[in-house]
């Protein structure tokens, strides 16, 4: 079964501080995307971060990087230098076989302490 | 770039109105749609996905006569709730796929959500 599995769901963290937010995946599937999105109070979906499963190196945008373990289906976020903008939730998210669905997590929600 | 826009941000409704959500794609052309709903403190909910000049394709459990979509372009697509009732009171988003963009042709960019509200 496709599967998106967060087992954090919050967080509180020290602003400046490295947040790893934690994602595994369940899919027999050898061509999918992986994707986080942030959603703030105000209720959009921000994409954050995209890794293809044939991608040979972790995808870095700016602060954020995505740890890709694919042999444990692990696609753990990791935020640096943490902001107090930066609380939110946070959705896991795979399209199986690149198809046209994209399943999410429950998501985590993430609280930046000042 | 790929910047969604949703129309309206917020409605609030009396119960058998019918109400018309837009979303469009403001910089990229999108063959495919999608609307989600997403209750309070939960994940979202694929309701449907939406495809130019083509019917829509229903999630189990989705009313179809409920919930009228329609593409009728390429940057265009509409969510019609169509005698709604309180327990239609939602977020509706939508999302579309930019198969130019440089994060994978899988990749959606979400519109920023409708808070529809039915008295």
């Amino acid at each position: 079964a496709q599967k998106i599995t967060q087992t954090q769901p919050g967080m509180f963290v020290q602003e400046k501080e490295a947040v790893t937010l934690d994602c595994t995946y369940d899919t027999s599937d050898p061509s999918y995307g992986l994707f986080w999105y942030k959603q703030p109070s105000s209720g959009e979906m921000i994409f954050l971060i995209y890794q293809g499963s044939y991608d040979q190196q972790n995808a870095t945008e700016g602060r954020y990087s995505l740890n890709f373990q694919k042999a444990r289906k692990s696609a753990n976020l990791v935020i640096s230098a943490s902001q107090l903008g930066d609380s939110a939730m946070y959705f896991c998210a795979m399209s199986p076989n690149r198809d046209d669905k994209i399943i999410f997590g429950k998501g985590t929600r993430l609280h930046i302490l000042p | 770039g790929a910047v969604v826009s949703q129309h309206p941000s917020r409605v609030i409704c009396k119960s058998g109105t019918s109400v018309k959500i837009e979303c469009r794609s403001l910089d990229f052309q999108a063959t495919t749609m999608f609307w989600y709903r997403q209750f309070p403190k939960q994940s979202l909910m694929l309701m449907a996905t939406s495809n130019e000049g083509s019917k829509a394709t229903y999630e189990q459990g989705v009313e179809k006569d409920k919930f009228l979509i329609n593409h009728a372009s390429l940057t265009l697509s509409t969510l019609t709730v169509t005698s709604a009732h309180p327990e239609d009171s939602s977020f509706y988003i939508c999302s579309a796929r930019d198969w130019t963009g440089r994060f994978g042709p899988d990749t959606q960019y979400f519109g920023p959500g409708t808070r529809l509200t039915v008295l």
